[in-house]
């Protein structure tokens, strides 16, 4: 059964980035099926997605993202990461790593990670 | 971008009622309109893939259907682990969500 798992700092400090790792356990990052990726939702909020890499390595991010955002894989460790530059209060929100399968849909979710943009 | 628009914002309902959800799209969409329960603290599921297709588990009172820019999900007959926020989401261009519809008693 696939599940992911998220980790990275809880607290970020203006201007500096963000970065989550997402550990995946169950399939392979290099499998060919899935899509991997992150949706973020602000506190109270509804659900932003910002990006997904490929088996073979393409990205494809949100636009509203696109100069901030960049994601990559570490196929050794079955994991890949996020990283969002120049944050702003307005990024705190919980994160999500997810796979994106069949029919283009989000099937898996990881937990989710709170993580707060503050001085 | 592809903006969806979820109604009612909030559906307050009993237990045994029918719920409708409805997803309105800012243009015509492809089949791949997915929907998602979210209860508080938890992160979102998948229930229904393709338009139509029930996700894994989830239990037959689900059902989806529409085309072009109008979809719906129903809910037969609520039990009281219905009760959650309801998200739809788009896959014809880069992915976004609805505000979502909250399903309260």
């Amino acid at each position: 059964q696939l599940q992911l798992q998220e980790s990275g700092s809880g607290l970020v400090r203006p201007s500096q980035t963000l970065s989550l790792t997402c550990a995946v356990s169950g399939a392979s990052v290099s499998r060919a099926y899935y899509a991997w990726g992150w949706i973020r939702q602000p506190p109270g909020k509804g659900l932003e997605w910002l990006g997904f890499i490929y088996h073979n390595g393409n990205t494809y991010y949100n636009p509203s993202f696109q100069s901030r955002v960049s994601i990559s894989e570490d196929r050794s460790m079955n994991q890949f990461s996020l990283h969002l530059t120049s944050v702003t209060a307005a990024d705190t929100a919980v994160y999500y790593c997810v796979t994106e399968g069949d029919a283009y849909a989000f099937h898996s979710w990881g937990q989710g990670t709170l993580v707060t943009v503050a001085s | 971008e592809i903006v969806l628009t979820q109604s009612p914002a909030t559906l307050s309902l009993s237990l045994g009622e029918r719920a409708t959800l409805s997803c309105r799209a800012s243009q015509s969409l492809n089949r791949y309109l997915a929907w998602y329960q979210q209860k508080p603290g938890q992160a979102p599921r998948l229930v229904i893939f393709d338009s139509s297709k029930r996700a894994a588990g989830i239990p037959a009172r689900f059902s989806g259907s529409g085309s072009g820019t109008d979809f719906t999900l129903t809910i037969t007959s609520l039990e009281p682990e219905d009760f959650a926020i309801y998200y739809c989401q788009q896959r014809t261009d880069w992915p976004t969500f609805g505000p979502g519809t909250r399903v309260d008693v």
